[in-house]
C-alpha cells in the first residue's frame, strides 16, 4: 500500500504565475487535508475535504487559494498569481473513513514552492 | 477551538540520557493526541496517539508519551536518547467533539542529541 503521494516535490513559479499541487491519498482514504508549513514554523492546516466535498475551509485564504478533492484523480491545491509569501512547504495529508476522529493522519513527503 | 502549546523551541540532550519533549493543549471537549516526527525535506511520521485508556501510551522507536488531563499535557518521552532522534517534533490534538475532524498542530519543537 503506497503512502501518500505529492507531486511534484519540487515547485519554482515566478511571481503572477499559478501553482498546482498534487496529492494522491493512501489506498482506502476518503479525507484529504492540506497543511502549509513556513521555514523553521509549525503546520498551519488549510483545508479539509472528501470526495467532491470541502468539509472545512477555515485555513484558507480567502483569494488566489482553491482546493478539490474530485471523484476520480487526486486533491488539487492550487494557487493562483503566486506571490513570494506564498512560498512554503505544502503537506498534504489523508485518514481512512472508518476510524474517524480517531485515526491518525498519515502524510505525504511535500511540495516545496518556491516563487521566485 | 483547539488549541496545542510546546513551549520549548529546542531541547538538548547527551546520548544515553533520557528526553522530555513538552506539549500541552487545549479543547472544548474531551482530546485525541498525537505526536509525529519531521525530519529534514520529508514529511511528518506519526509516533503515537493517545485515544482513550492507559494514560501512558508506548509507541514507535522507544517513545512513550503520557496524558495528563488535569495538566492538560501530554509530553514526549524516551528512557534512553539516541543521536539519530535529533529532529522536529510536533504534538497534535483533535477535539472529539468537533466534527471538523482536522488535527491542530503545536508549534514544534526540535530536539538535538549530542553525541
Amino acid at each position: 500500500n503506497a503512502g501518500v503521494m505529492q507531486n511534484p516535490r519540487h515547485l519554482v513559479r515566478r511571481r503572477g504565475q499559478e501553482a498546482r499541487l498534487r496529492c494522491s491519498p493512501m489506498k482506502g482514504h476518503s479525507h484529504v487535508y492540506w497543511y502549509r508549513q513556513l521555514p523553521e514554523e509549525g503546520l498551519k492546516f488549510m483545508v479539509y475535504l472528501q470526495k467532491e466535498n470541502i468539509i472545512d475551509e477555515s485555513g484558507m485564504p480567502k483569494e488566489r487559494f482553491s482546493a478539490e478533492f474530485p471523484k476520480e484523480g487526486p486533491s488539487i491545491l492550487r494557487i493562483q498569481q503566486v506571490v513570494r509569501g506564498d512560498s512554503a512547504a505544502y503537506f498534504c495529508a489523508s485518514s481512512p473513513p472508518a476510524l474517524g476522529s480517531r485515526s491518525e493522519a498519515f502524510f505525504g513527503q511535500g511540495t516545496r514552492l518556491t516563487v521566485v | 477551538a483547539q488549541s496545542v502549546a510546546q513551549p520549548e523551541d529546542q531541547v538538548n540532550v547527551a546520548e544515553g540520557n533520557p528526553l522530555t519533549v513538552k506539549c500541552t493543549y487545549s479543547v472544548s471537549g474531551n482530546p485525541y493526541l498525537f505526536w509525529y516526527v519531521q525530519y529534514p525535506n520529508r514529511g511528518l511520521q506519526f509516533l503515537l496517539k493517545y485515544i482513550t485508556g492507559d494514560n501512558l501510551v508506548k509507541g514507535s522507536y522507544g517513545f512513550e508519551a503520557e496524558f495528563n488531563k488535569s495538566q492538560t499535557s501530554f509530553h514526549l518521552k524516551k528512557p534512553s536518547a539516541l543521536v539519530s532522534d535529533s529532529a522536529l517534533y510536533f504534538c497534535a490534538v483533535r477535539d472529539r467533539a468537533w466534527a471538523g475532524n482536522m488535527l491542530t498542530f503545536g508549534g514544534g519543537t526540535r530536539l538535538m542529541v549530542k553525541p
